[in-house]
């Protein structure tokens, strides 16, 4: 389909150990969200891209987490040096026309990350 | 950012008509009312958004309070595939971090 995709859908990882996370966008979409959804919580932001514009990382909650997206579409986010409260399942979303206020977030179906 | 306030669970039964509440009494002029629901196990999905006017779509009615300070997702025919998380959010023209808070909890009995 043409749908946000993510992977993997599910990591499993030790304590101290980096992962990446990927998320490949619509095609067209200028705009990518990462957001962490806890268990039971709702949704925590982490970082904005827009295009060609500097991401707005004011939600990323330590320098162990960074994000990158390549060519305005893939997006990886890593997580250096895992903690077990970086458990959580970590949401891709994609937009265009965000800034009207009106725009339609499109949101893949998560990575699900375990950190033993 | 403006918040938004919603109760934490709703119950319905099946084939009745669902409103769920959401109170935004800090809402400004320029703010969007969009809603969003999450199936278990899935990320959240676009319902429905509106400025003043009420709003229907395939899915939903969106009755916008002429104060703009709340407003109520309506389901007119609840099913059991409905239970979900809905999210009430507020985004401004220009702006683009959409939060989400905690969202209602809504159980469909059969």
């Amino acid at each position: 389909g043409a749908g946000v995709s993510q992977s993997p859908s599910n990591k499993v990882t030790e304590k101290g150990k980096d992962v990446e996370l990927r998320c490949d966008p619509i095609s067209g979409h200028t705009a990518l969200y990462w957001y962490r959804q806890s268990l039971g919580q709702g949704l925590e932001f982490l970082i904005y891209f827009q295009g060609n514009s500097a991401p707005d990382k004011s939600g990323l909650p330590s320098d162990r987490f960074s994000a990158e997206r390549t060519g305005g579409s893939v997006s990886t986010l890593t997580i250096q040096r895992t903690q077990q409260e970086d458990s959580a399942v970590y949401l891709c979303a994609s937009s265009s026309g965000i800034l009207t206020g009106t725009g339609e977030l499109f949101f893949g179906e998560g990575s699900r990350l375990t950190v033993l | 950012d403006a918040k938004t306030t919603q109760p934490n669970s709703m119950e319905s039964n099946e084939e009745e008509p669902v409103h769920l509440p959401c109170n935004h009494s800090t809402i400004s002029g320029t703010d969007y009312i969009h809603w969003y629901r999450q199936l278990p196990s899935q990320g959240p999905e676009y319902v429905i958004h509106g400025l003043t006017s009420n709003v229907n779509n395939r899915m939903a009615s969106l009755a916008i309070a002429e104060d703009r300070k709340s407003s109520t997702l309506i389901l007119h025919r609840a099913t059991l595939r409905d239970a979900a998380v809905y999210y009430c959010i507020l985004s401004a023209s220009g702006t683009y971090k959409y939060i989400f808070g905690t969202g209602t909890r809504l159980k469909v009995l059969a």
